[in-house]
C-alpha cells in the first residue's frame, strides 16, 4: 500500500534557527498536506498543496509540492518555542482516496 | 463554521471494562468521519472510517468497533478493553464534496487501560 516517509524523525534546534523537513512517497500524490500536533491536542492543518511545484507560505512556514509529485518539503524560519510539536505530512492520490499520513517529525526548540 | 467535538478528554478504565467514545460534528452535513489511534509519540493509525450513516469500514483487525447512528455522530466502542488499547484516540471529519481540503481533527481522548 501507499506509505509516506518523513525525515528527520526528530529535531532539536536552537531558538531562531531555520528548520527543514521533508516527506517522500513511492507513489504519486495529487494533494500534499502538512499538519502540526501540539502535545495533548489533535493535529491542525498548516498548509495544503494542490499542484506540482507549488510553493505556499503561512507566516514563517513555507511548504513545497515536489515536481515529481512524490515528495514535499516544509521549512520553518526563525523558530520559536511555540513551534514545538509533531509535524505530519499527508498525501492523497485521487479525490476519492483516503489521506495517508507520514510517521511525523518531532520538533523541539531550545530557548 | 464547522466544529468537531470529542469526549471525554481523558479516561482511565480497567482491563475488561467496556468503552464508548463519542465524536460529533456541527455545521456540516454528510461528512466523512474517521477514528485514529496514536501511541505515545508515534504516528496516526487509521482504525475506522465512515462515508454515511451505518456505513463503517475497518482498517485493522482489533478489539474495537465503530458505529454511526446519526449523520454527524461517530462512536468508538469496545466490549472488553485490553491493556494494548491504551493510546490517544482522535476523531476527524472531511467534507464529502471537498475532499482536497484534508481532514479536521478533534482534540482527542487520552485512554489509559489499567
Amino acid at each position: 500500500g501507499q506509505q509516506l516517509n518523513q525525515s528527520p524523525q526528530s529535531m532539536f534546534i536552537q531558538e531562531g534557527e531555520d528548520v527543514s523537513m521533508n516527506c517522500t512517497s513511492s507513489s504519486i500524490f495529487n494533494t500534499w498536506l502538512w499538519y502540526k500536533q501540539e502535545p495533548g491536542e489533535g493535529p491542525v492543518l498548516l498548509i495544503a498543496l494542490y499542484k506540482a511545484g507549488e510553493l505556499t507560505s503561512n507566516g514563517r512556514l513555507t511548504a513545497q509540492f515536489g515536481i515529481t509529485r512524490k515528495d514535499s518539503f516544509l521549512n520553518i524560519s526563525a523558530s520559536i518555542p511555540s513551534d514545538v510539536g509533531i509535524y505530519f505530512c499527508a498525501g492523497r492520490g485521487t479525490s476519492y482516496d483516503k489521506v495517508i499520513f507520514g510517521p511525523g517529525t518531532s520538533l523541539s526548540v531550545i530557548p | 463554521s464547522q466544529t468537531i467535538h470529542q469526549w471525554p478528554a481523558t479516561l482511565v478504565q480497567p482491563v475488561g471494562s467496556p468503552l464508548s467514545l463519542e465524536c460529533t460534528v456541527e455545521g456540516t452535513s454528510n461528512p466523512n468521519l474517521y477514528w485514529y489511534r496514536q501511541a505515545a509519540g508515534r504516528g496516526l493509525q487509521l482504525l475506522f472510517y465512515s462515508v454515511g450513516i451505518g456505513q463503517i469500514s475497518s482498517e485493522v483487525p482489533q478489539n474495537l468497533s465503530a458505529s454511526r447512528p446519526q449523520d454527524r455522530q461517530f462512536i468508538l466502542s469496545s466490549k472488553k478493553l485490553l491493556l494494548s488499547d491504551s493510546g490517544f484516540y482522535l476523531c476527524a471529519w472531511s467534507d464529502h464534496d471537498r475532499l482536497n481540503y484534508g481532514y479536521t481533527f478533534g482534540s482527542g481522548t487520552r485512554l489509559t487501560v489499567v
